[in-house]
């Protein structure tokens, strides 16, 4: 079973705009991480949020924890077409590091 | 390119027949993972090793699974009497001591006619 829920399961906007997506977990964690993949490509890593961190900045992106709710926001701030893919949220929980994924949100930004 | 490479990139079996994936992972990485993702789904955890030392094991993997990683470095995942069910992309990734930030290669993706 997966740990994670990404909220919405797909997103389409406009270049230009902003995306938002949500996820939520279940178990008590140590790191969430945030990843990108291109259509049938491997997994690209985006940002780390500690537990102990409510924000986080890297870009064009932005991250936000609430351990006490068990969820993280990601915001893509104007965004372009090479944005499109599928984003995950990732949460590992202890000394193996072994990430637990949600099911994603596909964003597609339009032209 | 130094990252992480899988091999092979598609791979077509029939039902029942045996399939080995090879993955090298970046150089200075101890850790090296297995995860195996469906369409539509996240990837999910099959094992881990660092080092040469497997770690740990999902449910996931059944007694058809067997991973290696002689000598720490490149790893194969096996799949013996593969079934329909096994039809995913089976993903790789590695990272170094600390393990927070992990790098995937492309993958394998996986067809049983």
């Amino acid at each position: 079973s997966q740990q994670g829920e990404e909220d919405p399961q797909a997103l389409s906007i406009q270049e230009g705009e902003n995306a938002t997506m949500n996820c939520s977990y279940k178990t008590s964690i140590n790191n969430l991480q945030w990843y990108r993949q291109n259509s049938g490509r491997g997994l690209v890593h985006l940002i780390l949020i500690r537990s102990n961190e409510r924000e986080k900045h890297s870009g064009r992106l932005r991250v936000t924890l609430d351990t006490s709710k068990k969820s993280s926001s990601l915001l893509i701030t104007a965004s372009r077409a090479a944005d499109t893919a599928s984003y995950f949220c990732a949460t590992d929980g202890g000394v193996d590091y072994k990430l637990s994924f949600g099911a994603g949100t596909t964003v597609t930004v339009r032209a | 390119d130094t990252g992480v490479s899988q091999d092979p990139r598609h791979k077509i079996t029939k039902r029942g027949q045996n399939v080995t994936f090879r993955c090298d992972p970046i150089s200075e990485h101890n850790r090296l993972y297995w995860y195996r993702q469906t369409l539509g789904q996240g990837p999910e955890f099959l094992t881990y090793f660092q080092n040469e030392a497997q770690l740990e094991k999902s449910r996931l993997l059944s007694d058809r699974f067997s991973a290696e990683r002689p000598k720490g470095s490149f790893s194969t995942l096996e799949i013996q009497r593969t079934e329909q069910g096994d039809s995913a992309m089976y993903l790789c990734a590695s990272s170094n001591e600390q393990g927070y930030e992990q790098y995937f290669g492309p993958g394998t993706r996986l067809t049983v006619t």
